[in-house]
């Protein structure tokens, strides 16, 4: 993937994780916006941050959203057993026709 | 209630075709853009296609050649034409609306369907 994520994270209840999100100077670092998706067990993926840190209606403020230079991070605070699922970050990339990339994806695992 | 259902996908030899369908309601497919994203079993997600809503499409590499995206404004439907397909266009494929931040002027992709799956096998 030309966004780059750990395959797996885990915490405990009630503990904060982040996942990273890495791009380069074509996109991520290039100014485009990253968004986040959340894909639970054997259900369609769900937008979950958009335009880096923005949550929509009804994402609880537990999951947050930053972006720097050619990184961003998605954030889980008070983590709770829902919370287990895939997660993914997206972009665009000036480089390809269409421009949208996503990452690898990343498993939460709520220990 | 703004929804998207996914239909039109089956067990498909190499080679073949096949015509997704992407049903939208509580908005209007022709004024927005659309995306159709696939994963494949046990992987990530993929982008596959993009029609905004002025008409404009594109593709990704893997599949540039080989599928069309179109809509029919009548029906409110959203379509991914298949051809040549191969083994690797196994997967789960959704349609999803892509948003647009008028602010700051970017896309995300705000409503998904529950994808239809597809499978090329001999």
């Amino acid at each position: 993937s030309v966004l780059t994520q750990p395959p797996s994270v885990s915490g405990a209840p009630g503990q904060r994780v982040t996942i990273s999100c890495t791009g380069s100077n074509s996109n991520i670092g290039a100014g485009f916006d990253v968004h986040w998706y959340q894909q639970l067990p054997g259900a369609a993926p769900k937008l979950l941050i958009f335009g880096n840190s923005n949550r929509p209606s009804g994402v609880p403020d537990r999951f947050s959203g930053s972006k720097s230079g050619t990184s961003a991070s998605l954030a889980i605070t008070g983590l709770q057993a829902e919370d287990e699922a895939d997660y993914y970050c997206q972009s665009f990339d000036a480089n390809l026709s269409g421009s949208r990339i996503f990452g690898g994806g990343t498993k939460l695992t709520v220990l | 209630e703004v929804q998207l259902v996914e239909s039109g996908g089956g067990l498909v030899r190499p080679g073949e075709s096949l015509r997704l369908s992407c049903a939208a309601s509580g908005f209007t497919v022709s004024s927005n853009s659309m995306s159709w994203v696939r994963q494949a079993p046990g992987k990530g997600l993929e982008w596959v296609s993009l029609i905004y809503n002025g008409g404009a499409t594109y593709y990704a590499d893997s599949v540039r050649g080989r599928f069309t995206i179109s809509r029919d404004t009548s029906k409110n439907i959203l379509y991914l034409q298949m051809s040549s397909l191969r083994p690797e266009d196994t997967a789960l494929y959704y349609c999803a609306r892509e948003e647009l931040n008028y602010d700051y002027y970017y896309y995300y992709m705000d409503v998904w369907g529950k994808g239809t799956t597809v499978t090329v096998s001999s």
